[in-house]
């Protein structure tokens, strides 16, 4: 079954607080793998998409990359502004997958000044 | 450029009523896709449209339906509510068929009592 699962749950940094937020899944084969940002009560607002293992995207503080089982958002010197849910997706290979994007639960960012 | 609108905003309703939500894409999208986020779950595919026809459906029962309109709007419609329809309720619009980026609109919030 394809499956996306996002680690960690939640994650409290300090201002300037470098990290990475991971990204694993399990599909029959990839055809897109998104990054989306979540403020409470909104809808998600794209930030990246990756194709293929190796690729990279930046962003301001955020880089995405890409491997065959994961990928992780790295968030460096993060600002308060930062905080949010960040919502990773996948698009896989499959009639029964057209169309469709399989979302992981999200990682809680919260960054304090 | 105007990303994708939804309306209503909120919505309150009682069980085994109907409710209708829509979405108007990003213009020049011709696909809308459809998906429920309720409380402490992750989105969850609901429905595709494109250039006015279903594509593809996610696991839900047939009282979840919809239609798109030949301005490429769509409406989803949800018969004989039950008390675990209420989530936030997500549209989003891509500029071409299963392929691209999918845009997303800051949802309706539907209540049921």
């Amino acid at each position: 079954e394809d499956q996306v699962t996002q680690s960690p749950e939640a994650l409290r940094l300090q201002e300037g607080e470098s990290s990475s937020l991971n990204c694993s899944y399990t599909v029959s084969g990839l055809r897109g793998l998104f990054w989306y940002r979540q403020d409470p009560g909104k809808g998600p607002e794209f930030l990246f998409t990756l194709y293929s293992a190796g690729e990279e995207k930046e962003k301001e503080r955020l880089k995405a990359t890409l491997t065959k089982k994961e990928s992780f958002l790295h968030i460096t010197a993060p600002k308060p502004e930062d905080s949010a849910t960040y919502l990773c997706a996948v698009r896989a290979r499959g009639s029964s997958n057209t169309g469709k994007l399989i979302f992981g639960q999200g990682t809680t960012l919260q960054v304090k000044p | 450029e105007a990303g994708v609108t939804q309306s209503p905003t909120h919505l309150i309703k009682t069980r085994g009523q109907q409710a209708t939500l829509r979405c108007s894409p990003i213009s020049g999208h011709t696909s809308v896709y459809w998906y429920q986020q309720a409380l402490g779950l992750g989105l969850q595919f609901l429905l595709w449209y494109d250039e006015g026809e279903e594509r593809n459906r996610g696991n839900f029962p047939p009282r979840f339906s919809g239609r798109q309109f030949p301005n490429y709007s769509s409406e989803l419609n949800v018969n004989a509510l039950e008390l675990e329809d209420s989530a936030l309720y997500l549209c989003a619009s891509s500029p071409r068929t299963a392929t691209d980026t999918q845009y997303f609109g800051p949802g309706t919030r539907l209540t049921v009592l």
